[in-house]
């Protein structure tokens, strides 16, 4: 039982490249999120999926798009990237109601 | 107003001690409430969730306070291994993080 799994681990860009990072969870959940993390920024939502063919826009869509490919799979890209998006991505899911997120190890992704 | 805010330390405190953190929200119809710790270069991950009659687990004490809209973690005797950051949360159609509290025990 893997969790929430993200892929890449680690990336660095040119500006104007595009590249999607990947997130599946195999523990049936049926949201699943998108954050990005910087130096005393916190947490800060991108896009976030209540359930499979549902996407919607947190406090920092700008310059991303998301796919719910399917129950286990949410994927962010980036179609051209810009400095501003280095950061470390996270993807996180969890079950309806009350209940916590779970999270992936992180993306680190540095634009250069 | 942001919708979770917390003081962003650093909190330096001695081992053995208590510490405590609080954390506001700005919306009312927010219906659940988590504790989350992140260490350094590691994803989050949740520490306790909070309800509404308070609850604790060993040395970690949560409360919730609906009607000034914050949320607190107490942290008694105080370990080493305690030093991280401490995020809160807030779900209401999704979930929000605070920008996290760094917390320093100091041997």
């Amino acid at each position: 039982n893997a969790g929430v799994t993200q892929t890449p681990k680690f990336q660095v860009l040119k500006t104007g490249q595009s590249m999607t990072l990947q997130c599946a969870q195999d523990m049936n959940h049926n949201s699943m999120y998108w954050y990005r993390q910087d130096p005393g920024m916190g947490l800060r939502l991108i896009y976030y999926s209540a359930s499979e063919g549902t996407t919607d826009k947190g406090e920092v869509p700008n310059g991303y798009n998301v796919s719910r490919l399917n129950k286990r799979e949410f994927s962010l890209r980036l179609e051209s990237a810009a400095p501003s998006q280095t950061s470390v991505y996270f993807c996180a899911s969890r079950i309806p109601g009350n209940t916590e997120a779970f999270f992936g190890q992180g993306t680190r992704l540095t634009v250069v | 107003r942001k919708e979770v805010e917390q003081d962003p330390g650093p909190f330096n405190v001695p081992e053995g001690a208590t510490v405590a953190f609080n954390c506001t929200y700005s919306n009312s119809a927010s219906q659940s409430f988590f504790w989350y710790r992140q260490d350094c270069r590691k994803e989050p991950k949740l520490l306790m969730s909070v309800y509404s009659s308070g609850n604790e687990d060993g040395r970690f004490t949560a409360q919730l306070n609906r009607a000034s809209q914050y949320i607190s973690l107490l942290i008694r005797d105080s370990k080493l291994s305690d030093s991280a950051t401490y995020l809160c949360a807030v779900k209401d159609d999704k979930i929000i993080f605070g920008k996290g509290t760094r917390l320093h025990i100091l041997p």
